[in-house]
């Protein structure tokens, strides 16, 4: 039950691509494809941007994808916003019915 | 409108113990599985434990094993945390979340537990 590995930071500027990744193992993340992602305000609750990989919740931006390549699931936020500031953390099925959370990413828009 | 609010934080020594409730609405509470995750101040997301519907499978993460039960009433469409043996390194904001195909939408707002002497 090792938490799953992110970078701590990353930046773009305004209008620009961010890509945080999120690695794990064959037994979580390469194992399933129930990989979401969350955005976190300061004193907020988590937000659900993705689901199963690479599905939008209704009411997301599109700029928000998902994609999965082996033990790496990785989020793109293509034309990064002001209001994109914000913590990421990726979340993985590990089986059993277990959850694993990524370490988290502190985005920050230059 | 789906909430889940939760309550039972609060500070409290070394060694005691505390109950966590989460009181859903506005979906039906019975048919999702449940889940318990906490947040160290300025630390990241760890999930703790979830509950199947009808509460015959529960599962926990390894730190807690053997300190914390989950538990739910549906007729009060109610989940628990029962902490045991609190330690400092259980100082979290405790949130409750829905499960549904694998990720979690709905979110409570959380209830800080402090473990201090």
């Amino acid at each position: 039950q090792s938490a799953l590995t992110q970078p701590p930071s990353a930046s773009g500027s305004l209008g620009q691509s961010v890509t945080i990744s999120c690695t794990g193992t064959s037994s979580d993340v390469g194992g399933y494809n129930y990989v979401s992602w969350y955005q976190q305000h300061p004193g907020k609750a988590p937000k659900l941007i993705i689901c199963e990989v690479s599905k939008r919740p209704s009411g997301v931006p599109d700029r928000f994808s998902g994609s999965k390549s082996g033990n790496t699931a990785s989020l793109t936020v293509s034309g990064v916003q002001a209001e994109d500031e914000a913590d990421y953390y990726c979340c993985s099925y590990a089986g059993n019915n277990n959850y694993v959370f990524g370490t988290g990413t502190t985005v920050t828009v230059l | 409108e789906v909430q889940l609010v939760e309550s039972g934080g609060g500070l409290v020594q070394p060694g005691g113990s505390l109950r966590l409730s989460c009181a859903g609405s506005g979906f039906t509470f019975s048919s999702y599985w449940m889940t318990w995750v906490r947040q160290a101040p300025g630390k990241g997301l760890e999930w703790v434990a979830n509950i199947k519907q009808d509460g015959s499978e529960k599962t926990y993460v390894d730190s807690v094993k053997g300190r914390f039960t989950i538990s739910r009433d549906n007729a009060k469409n109610s989940l628990y945390l029962q902490m045991d043996s609190l330690r400092a390194e259980d100082t979290a904001v405790y949130y409750c979340a829905r499960r549904s195909s694998g990720s979690y939408v709905y979110w409570g707002q959380g209830t800080l537990v402090t473990v201090s002497s």
